[in-house]
């Protein structure tokens, strides 16, 4: 595996409080993603980062913030968690944007909200 | 519609079978990429092409330009390929869209 690593793996949280995911990556890429998978969809864009403290909204950004003050970091937040945010939530990292570069992915964090 | 369409949603077939599983798009893409997603999670990338086929083992990509169409090709289907195939592409603005997978499970 990539050196990723998403913590925590699960998490169940009710309505209302704020939840953060952390991803770590050791292999030093410039691009890292945040998506979530629920079923019937494809992984959908939450953030990406293409640098320290560079961030930038993906298709569903709404409710979620994210922080990336380190290059191996990049942290996305729950501000006011809601049930509908239960997913699970993938972070992923490569070299470079766009097509042209292989996505490594973390193991995923279920989360769900009560 | 969706961008990237896959076929079929769900795939079920016996051991040894030759597995065909179809991904359509309708943006321009500079490449194509095909994962793999197994119980318990992890994503794994298989294949990234922009012309022609690729081969790694039992597994086969192909990709039509000017059809827009991949294909993903398994040989000799084995029930350690079961697994979710997702395809995805890289559209106008660097961003990669996902298919929303196709479950395939082999049976002994």
């Amino acid at each position: 595996d990539a050196g990723i690593t998403q913590s925590p793996r699960h998490k169940v949280t009710e309505t209302g409080t704020p939840v953060t995911l952390r991803c770590h990556q050791t292999e030093n890429h410039r691009y890292m993603y945040w998506y979530r998978q629920d079923p019937g969809h494809g992984l959908r864009l939450i953030h990406y980062s293409y640098g320290v403290k560079d961030t930038d909204k993906g298709e569903v950004s709404d409710g979620y913030s994210v922080s990336r003050s380190k290059t191996e970091d990049f942290l996305l937040t729950l501000e006011s968690a809601t049930s509908s945010q239960t997913s699970v939530y993938f972070c992923a990292i490569s070299p470079g944007q766009g097509a042209g570069n292989i996505q490594y992915f973390g193991a995923g964090t279920r989360l769900s909200v009560l | 519609k969706n961008e990237v369409e896959q076929s079929p949603q769900n795939l079920t077939a016996q051991e040894g079978e030759f597995i065909t599983i179809n991904c359509s798009y309708s943006v321009g893409i500079s490449a194509l990429h095909w994962l793999q997603q197994h119980p318990g999670g992890g994503i794994v990338s298989l294949f990234m092409l922009s012309s022609g086929k690729k081969k790694h083992g039992r597994l086969i990509a192909t990709i039509n330009i000017q059809e827009k169409h991949s294909s993903l090709h398994i040989t000799a289907s084995h029930p350690r390929d079961s697994a979710v195939y997702i395809c995805a592409v890289g559209n106008s603005n660097y961003q990669l869209i996902w298919g929303a997978g196709t479950k395939l499970i082999i049976k002994p």
